[in-house]
């Protein structure tokens, strides 16, 4: 069964620091892992998506990088603002059936002043 | 453009009521997706359409019915509303199946 899975489930740190957050998925045959960012009784929102030959890509101050070898991913943000607070969720996605993702269930990461 | 539209935003049925979730897209995907979300879990695919007149199971299906009669438009019918499926529902759609998903806010459904 395909599975993703992310840690750590929830994380605090203080406005300005940097964090990293992790997604380890067993999708296979694989096609694509997408970061998405869901703020508190919002829709999730796209971050990246990483095809299997990329390794790093970023979007401002949220950089993800991919190990299909692995089978790993991370989120690194840096300099955390307060709007950083939110639930991060990883979804990986097949070639085959559909496309059909995989979610994890996300990591909430509280930035606090 | 509106993205993905959601109605209503908050619903509240008395066990065994139906009632239907609707969900709008207008950016031409094919693909389309219901998900529910549990207090603090993850998304949980329902049913997914790959286009108007396909549709299919996801993970927890039991209790839902879907039908895409257009591209724009991907409805989620509870047929018998049971308290287990008090939860958020999202409605998604992607230009096709891999590709980026495109969240509407989300529907808030509790049954009594």
């Amino acid at each position: 069964k395909n599975q993703v899975e992310q840690s750590p489930q929830s994380l605090i740190i203080l406005e300005g620091k940097n964090c990293t957050l992790q997604c380890n998925y067993t999708v296979s045959p694989f096609s694509n892992l997408r970061w998405y960012k869901q703020d508190t009784g919002r829709g999730p929102v796209s971050l990246t998506i990483m095809t299997f030959s990329e390794n790093t890509k970023s979007n401002g101050r949220y950089t993800a990088t991919l190990d299909a070898d692995t089978k790993q991913s991370s989120l690194h943000i840096t300099a955390s603002q307060l709007s950083d607070s939110a639930s991060y969720i990883c979804v990986v996605s097949e070639v085959s059936n559909a496309g059909k993702s995989t979610f994890g269930d996300g990591t909430t990461l509280t930035v606090k002043p | 453009n509106a993205g993905v539209t959601q109605t209503p935003k908050f619903q509240v049925l008395k066990t065994g009521q139906s009632m239907t979730l609707q969900c709008a897209q207008d950016m031409n995907h094919e693909y389309m997706s219901w998900y529910r979300q549990d207090p603090g879990m993850g998304l949980r695919l329902i049913h997914y359409s790959v286009g108007a007149g396909i549709t299919d199971q996801g993970e927890v299906p039991n209790g839902y019915n879907v039908s895409r009669s257009t591209t724009e438009d991907f409805p989620l019918r509870l047929l018998s509303a049971a308290p287990s499926q008090t939860s958020v529902y999202f409605c998604a759609s992607s230009y096709r199946g891999a590709g980026e998903l495109f969240f509407g806010e989300g529907s808030r459904l509790t049954v009594l």
